[in-house]
């Protein structure tokens, strides 16, 4: 069965800091990779699809790169709001298979 | 507007029944697929199974296959997710989510999710 592993599990930054984080595809999944924020109590939402497509209205200091089985999700100027938990995940027609998430917390 | 919404909280007793609900509007509903997510507390993210309400066609994952049942109803345009046997480690968050394209055979990400149904099980 295909495994996404995230990491790190938590990372702790400053305002303004550039944070990445990744994610490895146990086998090739193309560009079929996607971002989601989840902040507590709440539906997760949609940031970059395609591995590195930018979802309307998300801001750009957030960015995706990499394909096949490396992935990247790159916030280039963390804000206050961006302080989350974020997850990404492998899409097919039939199957959906998520990392297990990285906390970005308040350094 | 799409929006999914899902039916309130529940408080069951192992060994109970339940069917959760997902209601579709604002969209084709038997044109796109629904997908079932769970989130434990304080855990991640984990896909539970999938369905095509044009054909009620359905895929679950390994890990929550023959533990719950995931089916349609057109006609309401209404998804549901379903227990026969509850156990506390069902206690979970659990949401529908709707991806961007409509149809079985074309991979997109997630554009809707519902607000999520919190379970809990306890005795």
């Amino acid at each position: 069965d295909l495994q996404m592993t995230q990491s790190p599990s938590t990372l702790s930054a400053s305002i303004g800091d550039r944070v990445t984080i990744t994610c490895r595809a146990s086998q090739s999944i193309g560009t079929l990779l996607a971002w989601y924020q989840q902040k507590p109590g709440k539906a997760p939402k949609l940031l970059i699809y395609s591995a590195s497509s930018l979802q309307s209205g998300v801001p750009s200091r957030f960015s995706g790169s990499g394909s096949e089985t490396e992935f990247a999700l790159s916030i280039s100027s963390l804000q206050p709001d961006d302080f989350a938990s974020y997850y990404c995940q492998h899409y097919n027609s039939y199957s959906w298979t998520f990392g297990l998430g990285t906390k970005v917390e308040i350094k | 507007e799409v929006q999914l919404v899902q039916s309130g909280a529940e408080v069951k007793k192992p060994g109970e029944s339940l069917r959760i609900s997902c209601k579709g509007s604002g969209y084709s509903f038997g044109s796109y697929l629904i997908g079932w997510v769970r989130q434990a507390p304080g855990k991640g993210l984990e896909w539970m199974g999938i369905i095509y309400p044009g054909d009620s066609d359905t895929r679950y994952s390994p890990s929550f296959q023959g533990q719950v049942t995931i089916s349609v109803d057109k006609s309401i345009s209404t998804a549901y997710l379903q227990w026969s046997g509850l156990k506390a480690s069902d206690t979970a968050m659990y949401f529908c989510a709707r991806p961007y394209a409509s149809g079985s055979h074309t991979p997109t990400s997630i554009d809707y999710w519902g607000q999520g149904t919190l379970v809990t099980v306890s005795s």
